[in-house]
């Protein structure tokens, strides 16, 4: 049962790059959702998807654009990179909307 | 619009002592409330969850938790602490009418000494 991979686990990028954080899941949930967390603010709500092809904001939406095209796959992409964006990004699943699945994580540094 | 908050960002307990860490919620509508448990350089794994059924609820590693209504409490309990239970404990709600989103709260480091 793999549930939820993300990939990469661990990324330094330059400012003003593009970077893109991949997730997979398994279960076929209908739900995806990514956060970040950072210490002081706890976990924050970046975009999220009812299903494939509905996406909507969350709680920090700027600078970060998503898709999803597919059940299975919800990519995050940082169009350019800020130092402001360095963060533990988490990507979850959820079959109900309510009871949510975590990633292991994704590290990334904005140099 | 539903907030969580929990009392005290660290919490330090002896090993076999009990362990207290505290959740109180606001929501205009009836809450499903969630406790999650992270370790170090890991995501994060349901303990448990409130649903509006009975309302004390068990979850993993021995971990329980009392929905309260009258005092908009979800706290989070274990008899005897255990020297793997030191993590960080985030509580969460969201609106059983519907879908909502998952309201966190700032999580509480739980440190447990020998």
């Amino acid at each position: 049962d793999a549930g939820i991979t993300q990939s990469p686990r661990y990324k330094i990028t330059e400012t003003g790059r593009q970077v893109t954080l991949m997730c997979h899941q398994t279960w076929s949930h209908s739900y995806m959702f990514w956060y970040r967390q950072d210490l002081g603010h706890g976990l924050r709500l970046i975009y999220y998807s009812a299903a494939a092809d509905i996406t909507d904001k969350g709680e920090v939406p700027d600078g970060y654009v998503v898709s999803r095209s597919k059940t299975e796959n919800f990519p995050l992409t940082l169009e350019s990179a800020t130092r402001s964006q360095t963060s533990v990004y988490f990507c979850a699943s959820s079959e109900d909307g309510n009871t949510i699945y975590f990633g292991e994580g994704s590290w990334l540094t904005v140099v | 619009a539903q907030s969580v908050t929990q009392l005290g960002s660290h919490v330090s307990v002896s090993e076999g002592a009990l362990v207290l860490l505290r959740c109180n919620y606001s929501s205009s509508v009836p809450p499903y409330l969630f406790w999650y448990v992270q370790y170090p350089n890991q995501g994060l794994q349901l303990l448990l969850k409130y649903t509006s059924a009975a309302t004390l609820v068990k979850g993993i590693n021995g971990f329980e938790a009392e929905f309260k209504k009258s005092e908009t409490s979800f706290h989070l309990t274990k008899p005897s602490a255990h020297m793997s239970d030191a993590a960080e404990y985030f509580c969460a709600v969201s609106s059983n009418s519907g879908y909502s989103t998952l309201t966190f709260g700032k999580g509480t480091m739980l440190l447990v000494s020998p």
